[in-house]
């Protein structure tokens, strides 16, 4: 049973906000949400962890509703560089990414 | 600070020739240790992880072994390539928060 769905992909123009969300309906009470966003032939870099209601950096926003079981990855403002793919994982030792979010920003 | 460190970048093998992919990390202790490949256009596939010295845990079957000698050394390997092992390979470790992840060895199989 996969921990997290996501969207395959989506497109943004430039200069926008992106939401990208994320399902993890079986999360576990001790459970942290973190997302990581990777360029091709990179590995994945952390961006955000959050466990619940709201977790703010320099680069991004995460919203975790009270009932954990979704949450939302906020990009402010994105630019071209930003087209990417982002993983959500919860939990969990394993570290098991799931396909991950191709974002697509466009001019 | 923590560093790690991964080698090759690129590799071409054989078909049916032995593999050995090293990780090693610097600037911390008892970390995590995690062996991932990535087929072009594809999310990224755990294969191996570890918790501690001799530890592995093997997430999928597969041609592929691991083993970790020292407490910041993984190695990743195979006794006879197959062609189904091209991808980009990655090793990362964790702390409490957060992943690090290598700059990733890219194997073509031929």
């Amino acid at each position: 049973l996969a921990k997290t769905t996501q969207p395959i992909s989506m497109d943004s123009y430039e200069g926008q906000e992106v939401n990208i969300t994320c399902s993890h309906n079986n999360i576990a009470t001790n459970d942290y949400i973190t997302w990581y966003q990777q360029f091709p032939s990179q590995g994945p870099r952390f961006i955000i962890q959050g466990y619940k209601t709201k977790v703010t950096n320099e680069v991004a926003s995460l919203f975790i509703p009270a009932d954990r079981k979704s949450s939302t990855l906020s990009l402010p403002r994105v630019s071209l560089s930003d087209t990417a793919v982002y993983y959500c994982l919860v939990g969990d030792g394993r570290l098991a990414f799931g396909k991950g979010n191709q974002v697509v920003v466009i001019p | 600070s923590q560093t790690i460190h991964q080698w090759p970048a690129t590799l071409v093998q054989p078909v049916g020739s032995p593999l050995s992919l090293e990780c090693t990390v610097e600037g911390t202790s008892n970390p995590n240790l995690y062996w991932y490949r990535q087929a072009a256009g594809r999310g990224l596939q755990l294969l191996f992880y570890s918790v501690g010295i001799g530890q592995i845990s093997s997430e999928v079957p597969q041609n592929l072994s691991a083993s970790r000698p020292q407490d910041r050394q993984f190695i990743l390997s195979s006794k006879k390539l197959l062609l189904s092992d091209s991808g980009f390979y990655l090793c990362a470790w964790s702390g409490r928060a957060e992943a690090f992840f290598g700059q990733g060895t890219r194997l073509t199989v031929v």
